[in-house]
């Protein structure tokens, strides 16, 4: 079975903090993806990556950073997290144009 | 652009059929799929279909695609108490990505 891990279900950080979410995926997948899932709005691409060292932009990359330094491991960061930063953030990995396989999420609060 | 919609919510009684519909704009999918978000979870694929397909049907899963007014549709037959989930459509869009929609809230009456 594939398996995405999240480092964190949650995570409360205050405003101004630099923050990590660090997510990790077991089955040599190429692709992986941060999202954002709020209410009313369904998930939106933050960043996503192709290979290691290799990040294009989604629809909503302002405000967040993304390493990607080993091919199972995918990094967001929030250089100066902000409240409009909470959320619930998903990592998802998959192969070309099949599927997308997703851990379990990171609830983050930011105070 | 890309863009997929579907309703926010859909009431059903236990034991009865959940039909669950979307619509997409970009006709060069490759694959349509159905996801499904239990509380507190991460996403989990459900089902997919290819997009030369018109139904395929698992268990009590059954997807129909409608290419030509580019509809999609997700009926769960004997619908049950543990089927309550927010479901994604969602659809392949360029560059490997993939394209959500907001996600049906799925609520099951006694």
């Amino acid at each position: 079975d594939v398996k995405v891990t999240q480092s964190s279900r949650y995570l409360v950080k205050r405003t101004g903090e630099k923050v990590f979410l660090e997510c990790v995926q077991d089955m040599d997948h190429e692709n992986m993806f941060w999202y954002r899932q709020d209410p009313g709005l369904g998930l939106r691409l933050i960043y996503f990556s192709y290979d290691v060292k290799m990040k294009e932009k989604g629809d909503i990359p302002e405000g967040y950073s993304v390493s990607r330094e080993k091919k199972e491991r995918f990094s967001l960061i929030l250089e100066s997290a902000s409240t409009n930063q909470t959320s619930m953030y998903l990592c998802a990995s998959g192969d070309r144009a099949y599927e997308q396989y997703f851990g379990p999420g990171t609830r983050l609060t930011v105070t | 652009g890309e863009d997929v919609e579907q309703s926010l919510f859909l009431s059903v009684r236990e034991g009865d059929s959940s039909v669950i519909n979307c619509t997409y704009t970009d006709s060069s999918s490759t694959y349509l799929y159905w996801y499904k978000q239990e509380p507190g979870a991460g996403l989990q694929l459900l089902t997919y279909i290819f997009s030369n397909m018109d139904m395929k049907q698992d268990q009590r899963l059954t997807v129909l695609l409608n290419k030509k007014d580019k509809h999609l549709s997700l009926r769960i037959a004997d619908t049950q108490t543990g089927d309550s989930a927010i479901y994604f459509c969602a659809e392949s869009g360029r560059d490997d990505k993939i394209i959500f929609g907001k996600g049906t809230r799925l609520h099951i009456l006694p």
